[in-house]
């Protein structure tokens, strides 16, 4: 069963504006990742937040991360049209070796 | 440095045939996963393999299997193909270091597989 859950399912905005999409996990976790995938091809990793960290800058994305409430969110600022894209949220838990659990993802589409 | 790759792109096979799919590493990266992902759905973990063993398994029948080789290449192999087994699967690799930033997984383009 897929850990994570994101929401919402989809997202459209203006080019410009800022996109925030949540995600919420079931069990305790060693980190929670974030990840890009275009057209159905591979997933590109966005940003890693430690299960000991609150907050997390890359660029244009803004990652926070509530282990009380077990959830998270990435806020992308000042989107652009080759930010659509499908947006998934995958959880590390602790003894789990590589194995990611990823969410059904977020697609969000960013108008010109 | 080449990214992950993946062979062949798509590929098409018939109802209770036999496919391999084949992945290539980053460089210096010992750890392998594969993943699953149907249309719709995020991406399900099937194996981890790293220094040839398998580390980890994800709830997938026997019918599907892996192996790594000595320069950390890896297949997987589904027997018995069935129609449910139409997917994307996905290749990821991961340095191995310790460092928690490490488990940053970089995924290949991924092998489309289509079962009639």
């Amino acid at each position: 069963s897929q850990q994570g859950e994101e929401d919402p399912q989809a997202l459209s905005i203006q080019e410009g504006e800022n996109a925030t999409m949540n995600c919420s996990y079931k069990t305790s976790i060693n980190n929670l990742q974030w990840y890009r995938q275009n057209s159905g091809r591979g997933l590109v990793h966005l940003i890693l937040i430690r299960s000991n960290e609150r907050e997390k800058h890359s660029g244009r994305l803004r990652v926070t991360l509530d282990t009380s409430k077990k959830s998270s969110s990435l806020l992308i600022t000042a989107s652009r049209a080759a930010d659509t894209a499908s947006y998934f949220c995958a959880t590390h838990y602790t003894g789990a070796n590589s194995k990611l659990t990823f969410g059904k993802g977020i697609t969000l589409s960013v108008r010109p | 440095d080449a990214g992950v790759t993946q062979s062949p792109t798509h590929l098409i096979k018939t109802r209770g045939q036999h496919v391999t799919l084949r992945c290539s590493p980053i460089s210096g990266h010992k750890s392998v996963s594969w993943y699953q992902q149907v249309l719709g759905q995020g991406p399900q973990f099937i194996f981890q393999y790293y220094e040839k063993e398998e580390r980890g398994r994800g709830n997938f029948p026997d019918r599907f299997s892996a192996r790594q080789f000595p320069n950390y290449s890896s297949e997987l192999n589904v027997n018995a193909l069935l129609l449910g087994d139409s997917a994307l699967y996905l290749c990821a690799s991961r340095r191995t270091s310790g460092n928690a930033d490490s488990y940053e997984q970089y995924f290949g383009p991924g092998t489309r597989l289509t079962v009639t």
